[in-house]
């Protein structure tokens, strides 16, 4: 069970907008640790999408965008496309396990 | 651009040792700008960070790992290593080399494909 709690699956239609939510606690995003975001297409290797809470590494289209609020933060995707149906992770930093961790993972589905 | 490569057995019997390298190009392992880690991701499960390495030797590690784990750097093959020793069933996974770059938290870019490797006797 992660520190960093993902719904495990969220649908989304072609041009929606979907956001999926990591949860923490007051070891993790709330000590003011930074939140990552990690995309897994099927079969592939992660790729990072956010980096920091909001930045976007070069590439990244800006359809994907990044949030954080005291214990929780946020990954936002706009105009869904099908080539965005993946799994994605975020990931910090826990001061109790004294590790990096990683959420759970969500599924994103695009009807 | 970066590069990453994972290589070693795909099948380890249990209680014996487990122990993949990764091949870096398009960059030196001796910059100073970057850390190099391993990441490991059950079939179907969550990632796991284990640990990673800086190439003066400097090594962290995930302390529910630290006592069976040995991340090392060989800076004239422009390559690191992990090694996990006593592995079970529980080992078994997809496991990731990558780029980490320093930060608060760590983040990790790019990403080798992974190697899967199975513990079975």
């Amino acid at each position: 069970q992660s520190v960093l709690t993902q719904p495990p699956s969220v649908p989304g239609a072609p041009g929606q907008r979907v956001t999926i939510s990591c949860t923490g606690s007051s070891s993790n995003i709330g000590a003011d640790y930074d939140v990552h975001w990690y995309q897994q297409l099927p079969g592939a290797a992660p790729k990072l999408l956010i980096y920091g809470n909001s930045n976007r590494p070069s590439g990244v289209p800006d359809r994907f965008s990044g949030s954080k609020s005291g214990t929780s933060a946020s990954l936002a995707i706009t105009g869904l496309q099908a080539e965005d149906e993946a799994d994605y992770y975020c990931q910090s930093y826990d001061s109790s396990l004294s590790g990096l961790v990683f959420g759970g993972g969500t599924k994103l589905t695009v009807l | 651009q970066l590069q990453l490569q994972e290589s070693g057995p795909g099948l380890v019997k249990p209680s014996e040792t487990l122990s993949l390298t990764c091949t870096v190009s398009g960059g030196s392992i001796s910059s100073t700008s970057y850390y190099w880690g391993w990441i490991r991701q059950p079939p179907g499960k969550e990632l796991e960070w284990i640990g990673s390495i800086y190439y003066t030797g400097s090594t962290y590690y995930d302390p529910s790992l630290k006592s069976r784990v040995t991340i090392s750097v060989d800076t004239s093959k422009n390559q690191f290593s992990l090694k996990l020793s006593s592995v079970t069933a529980a080992d078994t996974a997809v496991y990731y080399c990558a780029t980490v770059y320093s930060s608060s938290p760590d983040w990790f870019d790019p990403w080798g494909q992974g190697t899967l490797v199975t513990v079975s006797s």
